[in-house]
């Protein structure tokens, strides 16, 4: 079954505790990307990746990092989590870059609390 | 990137039409507008893409006028289970700019 996972899908950590979140997709989609959700605010883009070892900042990447060493992976890193980091988090793939007539998957959510 | 604009929220009635309009005054010449469905807790999921004039699939229509400054996003014959948020999408070089979409309720 084609589809985008995500883990943990709920977690709750500490201020400063390093954490990863895992985004894999098996669909050999070239682009992916994380957003954040908050209530009232929509979706806004964290990072993006257009190819594997090629990635960009989205409106909100500060506070996060992420890499792209295999074209199915891309992990969402957050070296010293704050509370205002407390969101729902979504992974999505597509098989070609913006702009064109591609659609994004995405999966099912990580919601991240920070204390 | 253009930015978008939608209404907040919309009430329907159970096998109406809905219509929910997108306002993209800044679309560039390269853009598609795409059109995304989120159900509370899940990723959003896509419901339609168009670049110019009318685009249909079997769940809904895409009407976009001449100037693309605006898009109109058709569900005919809603049900309940089509209470959701519809976010309209207008996609950039490699960005994607979501606003904070139209929340619809469809009334029994």
């Amino acid at each position: 079954e084609a589809q985008v996972t995500q883990n943990p899908r709920y977690l709750i950590t500490v201020t400063g505790k390093k954490l990863t979140v895992t985004c894999s997709q098996n669909m050999n989609h070239e682009y992916m990307s994380w957003y954040r959700q908050d209530p009232g605010l929509g979706l806004r883009q964290i990072y993006y990746s257009m190819n594997v070892e090629v990635t960009d900042k989205g409106d909100v990447p500060e506070g996060y990092k992420v890499s792209r060493k295999e074209k199915r992976n891309f992990p969402l890193i957050l070296e010293s989590p704050s509370p205002n980091q407390t969101s729902l988090y979504f992974c999505a793939s597509s098989p070609g870059l913006a702009g064109g007539p591609y659609e994004q998957y995405f999966g099912p959510g990580t919601r991240l609390t920070v204390t | 990137l253009a930015k978008t604009t939608q209404p907040i929220s919309m009430d329907s009635y159970e096998g109406q039409e809905v219509n929910i309009t997108c306002s993209h005054n800044n679309i560039a010449t390269n853009d598609y507008i795409t059109w995304y469905q989120q159900f509370p807790s899940q990723g959003p999921r896509f419901i339609i893409q168009g670049y110019k004039t009318k685009v249909t699939n079997e769940v809904a229509s895409l009407f976009i006028p001449a100037d693309r400054k605006s898009s109109t996003l058709s569900l005919p014959r809603v049900s309940l289970s089509d209470t959701a948020v519809y976010y309209c999408l207008v996609s950039g070089t490699y960005k994607y700019i979501f606003g904070t979409g139209t929340r619809l309720k469809v009334l029994a």
